[in-house]
């Protein structure tokens, strides 16, 4: 089985930086995908981790722990726009992806 | 990257009425598809996993008579709702995995209400 847990609800001031956790169990794992989703919105994809360590894109990086089952979104110079969900998914290859209850973000003025 | 489309984005049928949402990856072929609902403000949720030219795997709690899905080819599968119900109103989004990318590609989502 597969267990994903992140916060509910983040707030955060625009301009500022915002780290969005995910622990997770999976019975395989390949790699993890962070997504953005939006109101409405088919999620979008934002990264995708297989190796331990920090993967920066600009303004988001993620971060992977294979042995701790941990992963983290970092979002810097906040934006409105970057007022979403933000869902967290282990995969293991060929294999439906499993989401997270997703973090639902709002960045304030 | 890939792209996937689903057709229709919007649709509002009458209780009772069948709804077929397609789903076509356009630049690659798709021997899976996956077919996921979300409610509102809720995860989106996998209902069944979809093979080109076999039958598909239905997630547990999820009616298989009731969500026909269909693989026919391996750029094109569909998702029938059968005598849809007001509780079928959710938003249904494909995925379409890509072996070449080795990642899953997701089309823009069907938002289904049924009055």
């Amino acid at each position: 089985g597969q267990n994903i847990d992140q916060p509910t609800e983040m707030t955060a001031t625009e301009g500022a930086i915002v780290q969005i956790n995910c622990t997770y169990q999976t019975s395989g794992f390949n790699g993890l995908f962070w997504y953005q989703q939006h109101a409405g919105e088919a999620p979008t994809f934002l990264s995708y981790n297989v190796l331990d360590g920090l993967e920066e894109k600009g303004r988001f990086s993620s971060f992977l722990s294979r042995s701790k089952g941990y992963s983290y979104l970092l979002l810097k110079e906040l934006q409105m726009k970057d007022s979403a969900s933000y869902l967290c998914a282990p995969e293991g290859g060929n294999t439906p992806l499993v989401f997270g209850k997703g973090t639902r973000l709002s960045v304030i003025a | 990257g890939a792209v996937v489309s689903q057709h229709p984005s919007r649709v509002i049928c009458k209780s009772g009425t069948s709804v077929k949402i397609e789903c076509r990856s356009l630049d690659f072929q798709a021997t899976t598809m996956f077919w996921y609902r979300q409610f509102p403000k809720k995860s989106l949720m996998l209902m069944a996993t979809s093979n080109e030219g076999s039958k598909a795997t239905y997630e547990q709690g999820v009616e298989k008579d009731k969500f026909l899905i269909n693989h026919a080819s391996l750029t094109l599968s569909t998702l029938t709702v059968t005598s849809a119900h007001p509780e079928d109103s959710s938003f249904y989004i494909c995925s379409a995995f890509s072996g070449s990318y080795n990642e899953q590609f997701f089309g823009p989502g069907t938002r289904l209400t049924v009055l």
